[in-house]
């Protein structure tokens, strides 16, 4: 079965220490994203990798970063949390960047839910 | 910049009546448009999309939604809404170059028995 697959799906951490939330798809998708989820906001890009070892930020890439050693996987890392890093963390993947506006979509995990006190 | 706007926040809606949600955006071309919906506790599934051609999209679960160009909309509807459609809606612009979906704030629907 295609999908994504986030873990963990609930996190509560205490400011400052390091987590790891990881992002991992099994339809060889090149192109992968993580989006956070805050009420009356809707979801913003965090970060996004178009293919192996190649990521750019997206619209709110502070306080987190990522990796793409491999194609499958998409590790969001947060360094110092801070509570305002309290969200819901959605990763998303497609074949290319293009393919998602043409004949696939964008699948997306079924989300994290991170509590940062 | 990009933006998308949907300016209702919570709408509800009693069993088997039409639904309507809005949604407008801004893009300076021609825009790739999704709806997405959110069950409560889950992931986004998409509903539909629209690239060109037809501007009455069907999507899945009943839904459609029309792009109107002259209004910068693209609004989505259902003629009779089920309990199981309350989730959270929403509308997005996708950026092809960078594969970014660029979301507005959604908008919550509660189905009334």
């Amino acid at each position: 079965e295609a999908q994504v697959t986030q873990n963990p799906r609930y996190l509560i951490t205490v400011t400052g220490k390091k987590l790891t939330v990881t992002c991992s798809q099994n339809m060889n998708h090149e192109y992968m994203s993580w989006y956070r989820q805050d009420p009356g906001l809707g979801l913003r890009q965090i970060y996004y990798s178009m293919n192996v070892e190649v990521t750019d930020k997206g619209d709110v890439p502070e306080g987190y970063k990522v990796s793409r050693k491999e194609k499958r996987n998409f590790p969001l890392i947060l360094e110092s949390p801070s509570p305002n890093q309290t969200s819901l963390y959605f990763c998303a993947s497609s074949l290319s960047p293009d393919s998602m506006f043409m004949n696939t979509e964008a699948f997306f995990g079924q989300g994290t839910r991170l509590t940062v006190v | 910049a990009q933006s998308v706007t949907q300016p209702d926040i919570h709408i509800t809606v009693s069993e088997g009546a039409s639904l309507e949600l809005r949604c407008n955006y801004s893009y300076g071309a021609t825009p790739y448009l999704f709806w997405y919906v959110q069950s409560p506790g889950q992931g986004l599934q998409l509903l539909l999309k629209y690239f060109s051609g037809d501007t009455l999209v069907q999507g899945i679960k009943g839904f459609e939604a029309e792009f109107k160009r002259s209004q910068s909309s693209f609004n989505l509807r259902k003629p009779s809404v089920h309990w199981s459609d309350a989730a959270e809606y929403f509308c997005a612009v996708g950026n092809n170059r960078l594969g970014k979906l660029i979301f507005g704030q959604g908008t919550e629907l509660s189905v009334k028995p």
